[in-house]
């Protein structure tokens, strides 16, 4: 499975924007690049997927760089119920599960 | 509509004994798939099951088994329980599989002593 890297924490103030980064310069043509969240004391929880263009809905904003080695999941307005480990994960076409890693621990101050 | 249901929420075991734990999947969906989470070793992939056929499997000892019902509905085994198989066990259901996005249940949470 190709490897994402992510910082293993990020701090952010309530109602700022948080940018999430996450390097994958391994990444196959046929990847998919997912993000998932998990909070406290739940199962993890579907955020967010692109292949190669710029996503949006209602919880975030995934933006893939040009090469695809590395993407951007942007929280636009933080809020204390976004403070939950962050997943980046890659995803093939035939590929039939999900391999996390450590993930970003994302702490939001009020 | 109704989210990925695991039963039972909390279980405690002993040493050796077996555990069956169930999973309702997603109406409509056929895929469910399997994850171990332990403070440790983080979130591992079991086994996923699609259309009652096992399509990939992860590095765990045969103890672990699965299977799925026509239904969709799934369930998991680990036989001879052993206190490092306490951990959270969750279930995810997705459409079809392969570039889709999953939804994952509560889990169950397994302790044994």
């Amino acid at each position: 499975d190709a490897k994402t890297t992510q910082p293993n924490s990020m701090e952010s103030n309530e109602e700022e924007p948080v940018h999430l980064p996450c390097n994958h310069s391994t990444i196959s043509g046929t990847d998919y690049i997912h993000w998932y969240r998990q909070l406290p004391s739940q199962g993890p929880e579907y955020v967010i997927h692109g292949l190669t263009s710029n996503v949006n809905n209602r919880m975030a904003s995934l933006a893939i760089a040009e090469d695809r080695k590395s993407s951007t999941l942007i929280l636009h307005r933080a809020t204390l119920r976004d403070a939950a480990v962050y997943y980046c994960i890659l995803r093939g076409g035939s590929n039939y599960k999900l391999t996390f890693g450590k993930g970003t621990l994302l702490t939001v101050n009020p | 509509k109704a989210g990925v249901t695991q039963t039972p929420r909390y279980l405690i075991k002993t040493r050796g004994q077996q555990v069956t734990l169930s999973c309702s999947p997603i109406s409509g969906h056929r895929s469910v798939s399997w994850y171990q989470q332990t403070p440790g070793q983080g979130l591992q992939f079991l086994f996923e099951y699609f259309s009652e056929t096992q399509r990939n499997k992860g590095n765990f000892p045969g103890r672990f088994s699965g299977r799925q019902f026509s239904n969709s509905r799934s369930e998991m085994n680990v036989s001879t329980l052993e206190l490092g198989d306490s951990a959270l066990y969750l279930c995810a259901s997705s459409l079809a599989g392969a570039g889709g996005s999953y939804t994952f249940g509560s889990g169950t949470r397994l302790t044994v002593v």
